[in-house]
């Protein structure tokens, strides 16, 4: 099953671009990364998800390797509401999401 | 905006006893799913229903618990005896047909057991 590695946590200053990097060196090749953030204790919120070309939607952009052994997602312009954790998913079968520990984004004014 | 909604926000309840947690997808979605969430770890999937049967379950979706879709609009997660370690925030989550991957949480409802 493809896990994927993520730091534990980043800081971003306010307004710069936050890159939050991604390893899934396991993932097989018809499997989609997907990214969700989690704010406080809320649901998880949907941000993007791609096969192998790069993404980008209101929200953010996916940049994927061409190994697909790792992607990163960026935030253009981050701001105070951004604070989250963020999630590198990789689905492990139809619809069965592993979610992994996160990336905690702290973005400081 | 169409939204998941839980009720009830929390549950307390004694170790032993049944609970039914409640979920109302969004109207036109067709995949419904359950994960939980124990204080301060991972988000965790526990079972997925399309089609009126579960499509995917994990390893901690045992024989006490079960998912129904008694109408059409409620989906709901029984846990039939409960223990202390079912204590977690419970999300719903649905998503559509054509955009299966994009899936809609719920707030969740945090259940502690007693």
């Amino acid at each position: 099953d493809a896990k994927t590695t993520q730091p534990t946590s980043m800081d971003c200053a306010e307004g710069r671009a936050a890159n939050l990097p991604c390893n899934h060196s396991t993932i097989s090749g018809n499997e989609y990364v997907y990214w969700y953030r989690q704010i406080h204790s809320q649901g998880p919120q949907y941000i993007i998800h791609g096969l192998k070309n790069n993404e980008t939607n209101e929200m953010a952009s996916l940049i994927i390797t061409e190994d697909r052994k790792s992607s990163t997602l960026i935030l253009p312009h981050a701001t105070l509401r951004d604070t989250a954790v963020y999630y590198c998913i990789v689905r492990l079968g139809f619809n069965k999401f592993y979610f992994g520990s996160g990336t905690k984004l702290n973005v400081k004014p | 905006e169409p939204e998941v909604t839980q009720t009830p926000s929390h549950q307390v309840t004694q170790m032993g006893q049944e609970v039914i947690l409640r979920c109302v997808p969004i109207s036109n979605h067709l995949y419904f799913y359950w994960y939980r969430q124990i204080l301060g770890q991972k988000v965790e999937f526990l079972v997925s229903f399309y089609n009126n049967e579960i499509s995917e379950k994990s390893e901690i979706f045992d024989d006490q618990f079960s998912v129904e879709r008694p109408d059409g609009s409620n989906f709901t997660l029984k846990i039939r005896s409960t223990k202390l370690e079912d204590s977690a925030m419970y999300f719903c989550a649905s998503s559509s047909r054509d955009h299966y991957n994009e899936q809609f949480f719920g707030p969740g409802t945090r259940l502690t057991v007693l």
